[in-house]
């Protein structure tokens, strides 16, 4: 079945450091892609997307690309704020058969001033 | 709009009670599901709905019933609360279904759950 896996947390990186937040996908079909974001004691909403191989979804100053060589869609931002910091989440869908999202297991980010 | 909401936000039941946890939204959608997130698993689909009248199983339904009679509300009733179902809650709505690929999922503020 479909599956993702994150990079295991937390991550603490200073204020103004890059960030990458790596994610891998295992799909039959041709998923889209999400990153979306937690805040403390928040639901969840959706911070970018990309539908298609080779897609880059940017918002926010975040951006990952739809890799389906490598079957990866790794989150970046070039230089993170406190505000940043939060539970960050990818997930897939749209792959045929399945009618949920496909979430990995998230990983905390704490960005320290 | 309001969005998704979700009551109560916070919930302690002693193991056997039960209790219906309740989820609308206001944006029309068909789509409807309820996930829990507990540490160290990401979340998971217990029920979903893909319309007015019909609700079908995520991937840990045991435990869980749902009933989908307006397309605004999905409540996710605990039959008989047990403290495996300690968790957070969260129900999510959106135009269509992942299946189609693409859509954004919007999700309530969770339901933080305790069964002692």
């Amino acid at each position: 079945g479909d599956s993702v896996t994150q990079m295991e947390g937390p991550v603490t990186l200073s204020e103004e450091a890059f960030l990458t937040i790596n994610c891998t996908y295992t799909a039959t079909g041709y998923p889209s892609l999400f990153w979306y974001v937690q805040y403390p004691g928040e639901g969840l909403q959706l911070l970018l997307k990309a539908t298609k191989a080779d897609d880059k979804g940017s918002n926010k100053g975040f951006e990952a690309t739809y890799r389906k060589e490598t079957t990866s869609f790794h989150l970046e931002k070039g230089s993170v704020q406190v505000s940043d910091s939060a539970v960050y989440f990818c997930a897939l869908s749209g792959n045929f058969g399945n009618e949920k999202l496909t979430f990995g297991t998230g990983t905390r980010l704490t960005i320290i001033p | 709009n309001a969005g998704v909401t979700q009551t109560p936000k916070f919930q302690v039941l002693k193991t056997g009670q039960s209790m219906t946890l309740q989820c609308a939204q206001d944006m029309n959608h068909e789509y409807m599901s309820w996930y829990r997130q507990d540490p160290g698993m990401g979340l998971r689909l217990i029920h979903y709905s893909v319309g007015a009248g019909i609700t079908d199983q995520g991937e840990v339904p045991n435990g869980y019933n749902v009933s989908r009679s307006t397309t605004e509300d999905f409540p996710l009733r605990l039959l008989s609360a047990a403290p495996s179902q300690t968790s957070v809650y969260f129900c999510a709505s959106s135009y269509t279904t992942p299946l189609q690929g693409g859509e954004e999922q919007y999700f309530g503020p969770g339901t933080r759950l305790t069964v002692t």
